[in-house]
């Protein structure tokens, strides 16, 4: 199975703030990670997929980049509505595997 | 508009049996691949099952193996998962999701359903 372990596990940031968050996989998943962001309460929301492609109505604020191994999410000024658990998931190869979720909080 | 709606959750025994449905409109169902994905309280999220849109190709967490099923009726547009024996590591809400395509294979959930509780306890 591959596991997929996201770092760091929480972090706190202001609104304005540059925030990046890392997915990483045991093994090449190529480009096939996807992106949700989850805030208390609510389902899951799906923001990228293809490691890069923004869902369509998600707002160009959120960006995703990598290949293989290594990817990261990255939220390029922190609103208030972006505080929320951020989870990074596989489909490369069965079993589907999530990260274990960043959880961005306010400062 | 595309909806998701489960229901059939609730309190059960532990070794006992639940099936949830799920209700999809907004989109051609058999078009795509369909999810089950659960969340422990206060947990991450748990990929369960997956269906292809002609129920071909299904895959499973190896912790639901040989206990869950997972299947879907086209022409009612819903979407199940019977859970046979169930244990109390099994207490989540469990959510219902369509896939972002149609290929032969489930990938990943583009639209989720608000979920349905299910808590398995004595």
């Amino acid at each position: 199975d591959i596991q997929m372990t996201q770092s760091p596990s929480s972090l706190s940031a202001s609104v304005g703030d540059r925030v990046t968050i890392t997915c990483r996989a045991s093994q090449d998943i190529s480009n096939y990670l996807a992106w949700f962001q989850q805030k208390p309460g609510k389902a899951p929301k799906s923001l990228i997929y293809a490691a890069s492609s923004l869902q369509s109505g998600v707002p160009s604020k959120f960006s995703g980049s990598g290949s293989g191994t290594d990817f990261t999410l990255t939220i390029s000024s922190l609103q208030p509505e972006d505080f929320a658990t951020y989870y990074c998931q596989q489909y490369n190869s069965y079993p589907l595997t999530f990260g274990g979720g960043t959880k961005v909080e306010i400062k | 508009e595309v909806q998701l709606v489960e229901s059939g959750g609730g309190l059960v025994q532990p070794g006992r049996s639940l099936r949830l449905s799920c209700a999809a409109s907004g989109f051609t169902f058999d078009d795509y691949a369909m999810h089950w994905v659960r969340q422990a309280p206060g947990r991450g999220l748990e990929w369960v099952s997956s269906i292809s849109w002609n129920s071909v190709n299904i895959g499973y967490a190896d912790s639901v193996k040989g206990r869950f099923t997972i299947s879907r009726d086209n022409a009612k547009n819903s979407l199940y998962l019977q859970m046979n024996s169930l244990r109390a590591e099994d207490t989540a809400l469990y959510y219902c999701g369509k896939d972002r395509w149609g290929g032969a294979y489930g990938t990943f959930i583009e639209y989720w359903g608000q979920g349905t509780l299910v808590t398995v306890s004595s």
